[in-house]
């Protein structure tokens, strides 16, 4: 079974500049989860879409915004982009989101922000 | 509210001798908890997890862990490192979050040193 995929792996974009992630889940996994990584605060929980639905939001400003499609495929898209927002965005999926799962990280895409 | 934190930020250990990755956690209630590693530049890979079953849990590559709950701990071993430990490992805490959804909440994250 192919893992979870991340696209593009790297990105360079400009302050102002807006970007869109996408994220491919295991086959058979509803549940898409979306975290960023930095050295500064480590890993934190954006949000969560389940059948195209969000879910779950972390605490973060609304120019971070993501969707999923039909077919559990999701999108996060980041408008306006500040310095601040250069990290690792990591894209985790799971078959239901409930109970006893195990959310399945993918290889993240790597966004900096000049 | 959840929380997680792993004692170390940096571990070094030799080819063979024992591993201790330290983690405490708060929970309001019984936690589910998890270990994750991560090599560079690669993703988050589960190591072992524990959802209120064996309080010892046996994860892959030889690692274990032990839930104490008088403690709130969650400490991560392995009997003998291996060069190819070296990476980051992550100690999480899963909470609910209502409306069928759970959260993860991660530690700073400890990172492991093998030296040969």
């Amino acid at each position: 079974k192919a893992g979870v995929t991340q696209t593009p792996r790297y990105l360079i974009k400009t302050r102002g500049q807006q970007v869109t992630l996408s994220c491919s889940p295991i086959s058979g996994h509803r549940s898409v989860s979306w975290y960023q990584q930095t050295p500064g605060q480590g890993l934190q929980f954006l949000f969560e879409y389940f059948s195209e639905t969000q879910r779950n939001k972390g605490n973060f400003p609304g120019r971070f915004s993501g969707r999923q499609f039909s077919n559990s495929r999701s999108e996060m898209n980041v408008s306006t982009l500040e310095l601040g927002d250069s990290a690792l965005y990591l894209c985790a999926s799971s078959w239901s989101g409930d109970g006893a799962y195990e959310q399945y990280f993918g290889p993240g895409t790597r966004l900096t922000v000049t | 509210a959840q929380s997680v934190t792993q004692l170390d930020s940096h571990v070094s250990v030799s080819e063979g001798t024992p591993v201790l990755l330290r983690c405490n956690y708060s929970s309001s209630y019984s936690p589910s908890l998890f270990w994750y590693v991560q090599h560079p530049n690669k993703g988050l890979q589960l190591l072992l997890k524990y959802t209120s079953a064996a309080t010892l849990v046996k994860g892959i590559n030889g690692f274990e862990a032990e839930f104490k709950k008088s403690e709130t701990s969650f400490h991560l071993t392995k009997p003998s490192a291996h060069m190819s430990d070296a990476a980051e490992y992550f100690c999480v805490v899963r909470s609910y979050s209502g409306a069928g959804s759970y959260q993860l909440t991660f530690g700073k994250g400890t990172k492991l040193s093998v030296i040969p």
